[in-house]
């Protein structure tokens, strides 16, 4: 079955301790990319990566790392998380990056709700 | 740059009436469009896309949306809503090499 994976799904934390969420895809996607989402904002880009090695930043990318070693996996790192953090995450995947700007459809994980004490 | 708004943030209707959720955009480019649900505790799913073929738009679950280039409006609707319809649902614009652009969500209720 087609499917994006986030790892964990909930999270409690406290501020300042290092963690990473992970992302993995099925689909030989090429395309990944990381979102937050906030009541009344939607959701908001962080991170994106066009292919493996290749990455860039969104809309909001202030604290947070990716890495796109492989080209399944996409983790998202927050080095030293605070409590404006927290939010609903949201990673995706997508077949490319269209150059006419056609995107193919993104397919999305069920989310990861991380809180920051 | 991109931008899209959804007119309204809750939208409520009884079960069997028509459904219309309003979206309207902003684009430098010709766009691609998207209507996006989100259900409880899931990710987002993928309803219709417009990428410049017909400008009625259909999707699953009965919901289509129709492109008004005049009028900057991807407005989503469905003749009969069902319970199972009520979610939050995004409008998404994107441009050429842009992210997506996601509006702010309009979440519907289905009354019994």
């Amino acid at each position: 079955e087609a499917q994006v994976t986030q790892n964990p799904r909930y999270l409690i934390t406290v501020t300042g301790k290092k963690l990473t969420v992970t992302c993995s895809q099925n689909m030989n996607h090429e395309y990944m990319s990381w979102y937050r989402q906030d009541p009344g904002l939607g959701l908001r880009q962080i991170y994106y990566s066009m292919n493996v090695e290749v990455t860039d930043k969104g809309d909001v990318p202030e604290g947070y790392k990716v890495s796109r070693k492989e080209k399944r996996n996409f983790p998202l790192i927050l080095e030293s998380p605070s409590p404006n953090q927290t939010s609903l995450y949201f990673c995706a995947s997508s077949l490319s990056r269209s150059r006419t700007g056609r995107d193919l459809p993104q397919h999305f994980g069920d989310g990861t709700r991380l809180s920051i004490l | 740059a991109q931008s899209v708004t959804q007119l309204d943030s809750h939208v409520s209707v009884s079960e069997g009436t028509p459904v219309l959720l309003r979206c309207n955009y902003s684009s430098s480019y010709s766009p691609s469009l998207f209507w996006y649900v989100q259900h409880p505790n899931k990710g987002l799913q993928l309803l219709l896309k417009y990428t410049s073929a017909a400008t009625l738009v259909k999707g699953i679950n009965g919901f289509e949306a129709e492109f008004k280039k005049s009028e900057t409006s991807f407005h989503l609707t469905k003749p009969s809503a069902h319970m199972s319809d009520a979610a939050e649902y995004f409008c998404v614009v994107s441009e050429a090499w842009r992210a997506l652009t996601f509006g702010s969500g309009t979440r519907l209720q289905v009354q019994p």
